[in-house]
């Protein structure tokens, strides 16, 4: 099956830049979509199709993309932005919906 | 302003079917521009896709799960439901539903519920 991997976990200090990346095969051919989760909250999204940003959303999250690989990046990190961030995509066959398996950032 | 909201029994007997509805308030159900699904996360681990369904009645499943699963939609109540048969202690998790932006080979979800906890335990 489909998988999109994530790194388990990154560490940033207040103000610095992070970056979380997301690799998966069909990556290049579908979109990528970013949720942040706090514990006990429903997820919320971040980022949609690779690199846009919802509304209410700040600028300080942005998306990119390169070949098989997305990035989130937060610029100028908030003690507020530590959460667990997940991907989402499509797998190759368009019809199912995969995440990875999540990114906590952490705050220091 | 939409909102979502899960329902149902929190707690679930292994091999008996676990179901759960979505009321949708603050928008229709009906819309052409939405799809309506189900995401579920055990406790500590990620997120993990049920499967959508369209106010029409079409659907699409993850394929780890399509044997067991059934999505279906009350545009009369504005709700649509999941059932999941033959439940073990792998299905305990939080269930959310979410509303799907988009076509099937690009949606992402932009308004989801708050969750509900489901137990399967004798």
């Amino acid at each position: 099956s489909y998988e999109l991997t994530q790194p388990p976990s990154v560490s940033v200090s207040p103000g610095q830049t992070a970056r979380i990346t997301c690799s998966g095969d069909a990556l290049p051919k579908q979109y990528a979509y970013w949720y942040q989760q706090k514990p006990g909250q429903a997820p919320v999204l971040v980022i949609y199709k690779d690199s846009e940003r919802p509304s209410g959303i700040p600028e300080r999250f942005s998306g990119s993309s390169s070949g098989t690989t997305v990035t989130l990046t937060i610029s100028g990190v908030q003690a507020e932005d530590e959460a667990d961030y997940y991907c989402q995509s499509a797998d190759s066959s368009g019809t199912s919906v995969v995440f990875g398996g999540g990114t906590k950032l952490t705050v220091l | 302003q939409l909102q979502l909201q899960e329902s149902g029994p929190g707690l679930v007997k292994p091999s008996e079917t676990l179901s759960l509805t979505c009321t949708v308030s603050g928008g229709s159900i009906s819309s052409s521009s939405y799809y309506w699904g189900w995401i579920r996360q055990p406790p500590g681990k990620g997120l993990e896709w049920i499967g959508s369904i369209y106010y029409s009645g079409s659907t699409y499943y993850n394929p780890s799960l399509k044997s067991r699963v059934t999505i279906s939609v009350d545009t009369s109540k504005n709700q649509f439901s999941l059932k999941l048969s033959s439940v073990t202690a792998a299905d305990t998790a939080v269930y959310y539903c979410a509303r799907h932006v988009g076509v099937p080979s690009e949606y992402y979800m932009d308004v989801w519920g708050k969750g509900t906890t489901v137990t399967v335990s004798s």
